[in-house]
């Protein structure tokens, strides 16, 4: 039972590239978040998801896309990156919030990504 | 506007002192309030709260709500360097929307 797994744990970007973050969970949870965290920023949503097949903005949408094909996987892409978006990204899963009081969020590891 | 404030961001302790980190909040719907340890990975889960008065521990940690004045609170007695971690504070609502955390307080632990 690997829970939240992200992939890649680094990488370096140059200004204008692309690239996916992959989050795969095998807890069968409906809802898929992905937070940034910077220095004294705490963690911030980006994007999250309810359900395969739908996505909704969070906090700090922009520059970011998403998608959720499968319910086990949640994308996260930066089509032009900037070096705003040097951060520590990571990805969450849960059940249903109106589920049970004890649905905490469950996190992989993250991914370190600088953008020079 | 939801809203989740640490505080202090920031602590320096000595081994064996007890510590009290402070979270206030001010949000629609309070459902319930989590706090989480993170060292230098993914946070992990330490309580959660939804009912006023009531202590949760484990160890060393505990954690007690205030649901009337809006504010929740981690003690760590007996500190170890182990405990050097950042710890998050988050409210879930009962509204259709995510978890809102604070910025979190880094505890340093120092020998």
């Amino acid at each position: 039972n690997a829970g939240v797994t992200q992939t890649p744990k680094f990488r370096v970007l140059k200004t204008g590239q692309s690239m996916t973050l992959l989050c795969a969970q095998d807890m069968n949870h409906e809802y898929m978040y992905w937070y940034r965290q910077d220095p004294g920023m705490g963690l911030r949503l980006i994007h999250y998801s309810v359900g395969e097949g739908t996505t909704a903005k969070g906090e700090v949408p922009d520059g970011y896309n998403v998608s959720r094909l499968k319910k086990q996987n949640f994308l996260l892409g930066l089509e032009s990156a900037a070096p705003s978006q040097t951060s520590v990204y990571f990805c969450a899963s849960s059940v249903p919030w109106g589920s049970s009081y004890n649905s905490p969020l469950h996190f992989g590891n993250g991914t370190r990504l600088t953008v020079t | 506007e939801d809203k989740v404030v640490q505080s202090p961001l920031s602590l320096v302790v000595h081994e064996g002192d007890t510590v009290t980190l402070n979270c206030s909040y001010e949000v629609t719907n309070f459902r319930s309030l989590l706090w989480y340890k993170q060292e230098k990975k993914a946070p992990t889960f330490l309580f959660m709260l939804t009912s006023s008065g009531i202590e949760k521990k484990s160890g060393r940690l505990s954690s007690i709500l205030d649901k009337k004045e809006l504010f929740s609170i981690l003690n760590i007695t007996a500190t170890q360097t182990g405990d050097s971690a950042v710890y998050l504070c988050a409210v879930a609502t009962s509204g259709n929307t995510p978890l809102v955390f604070g910025k979190g307080t880094r505890l340093s632990v120092i020998a």
